[in-house]
């Protein structure tokens, strides 16, 4: 039961282009939405997140947009640097629970000089 | 401030030996979490702690399996007996408990692999 997923393994983009991060959700009592980044050797970061009651979040080059009728979130990264090579994870929470953040997959991205 | 820290970073056993994970939260945090990322199933949360209590364990795959949390600075995840297919990163995570989005921070994590 994948409450939470991201049906891209991977991606790869130019440096400078905008790099397009998807995740779907099954559970309508997900109240926040979060992005987490993860470099090889490292733990999981924060990168953004974005509540229910938002469309839009946007933090800099990041941008989380969220579709509630579709079960849909993604992330937007613009312009796309080669730093920003990592695994995305989406995670989702609601409001009721103690902190249980349900992960995706995970998306590689590989943004090429 | 010092993050949440794990060790080993690094575990090589044989099958069938115990062992035991190490974490530290970050000071402060009251709520601990330990994951396990594989290719197959990502990540994948195992067990919670809160003021040092079991909150949730319905993520550990079966009784090889347990974790303890003595006091606020320290928590234990063990494997006895261990099996190949435990082969995999293993995360510690904390936070404070706060409104809003529950931000969590991750350890380093800690490879293992299981001949």
């Amino acid at each position: 039961d994948q409450q939470v997923k991201q049906n891209s393994p991977s991606l790869s983009v130019q440096e400078g282009r905008i790099s397009i991060l998807n995740c779907d959700y099954t559970n309508s009592m997900f109240d926040y939405f979060l992005w987490y980044k993860k470099y090889p050797a490292e733990g999981p970061t924060f990168l953004i997140s974005i509540s229910s009651i938002k469309d839009k979040n946007e933090d800099g080059r990041f941008t989380v947009f969220l579709n509630k009728s579709a079960k849909h979130l993604s992330l937007h990264i613009v312009p796309s640097q080669p730093g920003d090579s990592a695994v995305y994870f989406c995670a989702a929470h609601g409001s009721s629970n103690t902190g249980k953040l349900i992960f995706g997959q995970g998306t590689t991205l590989q943004v090429k000089p | 401030d010092a993050g949440v820290i794990q060790s080993p970073r690094h575990e090589v056993t044989e099958m069938g030996q115990e062992v035991t994970l190490r974490c530290k939260p970050i000071s402060g945090h009251d709520y601990l979490f330990w994951y396990r990322q594989t290719m197959m199933r990502g990540l994948e949360l195992l067990i919670y702690f809160n003021n040092n209590v079991p909150i949730d364990d319905s993520g550990m795959p079966e009784d090889r399996f347990s974790a303890k949390m003595p006091n606020a600075s320290f928590s234990t995840l063990k494997i006895q007996p261990s099996e190949p297919r435990d082969s995999a990163v293993y995360f510690c995570a904390s936070r404070r408990k706060t409104g809003g989005t529950e931000t969590q921070y991750f350890g380093p994590g800690t490879r293992l692999l299981v001949l």
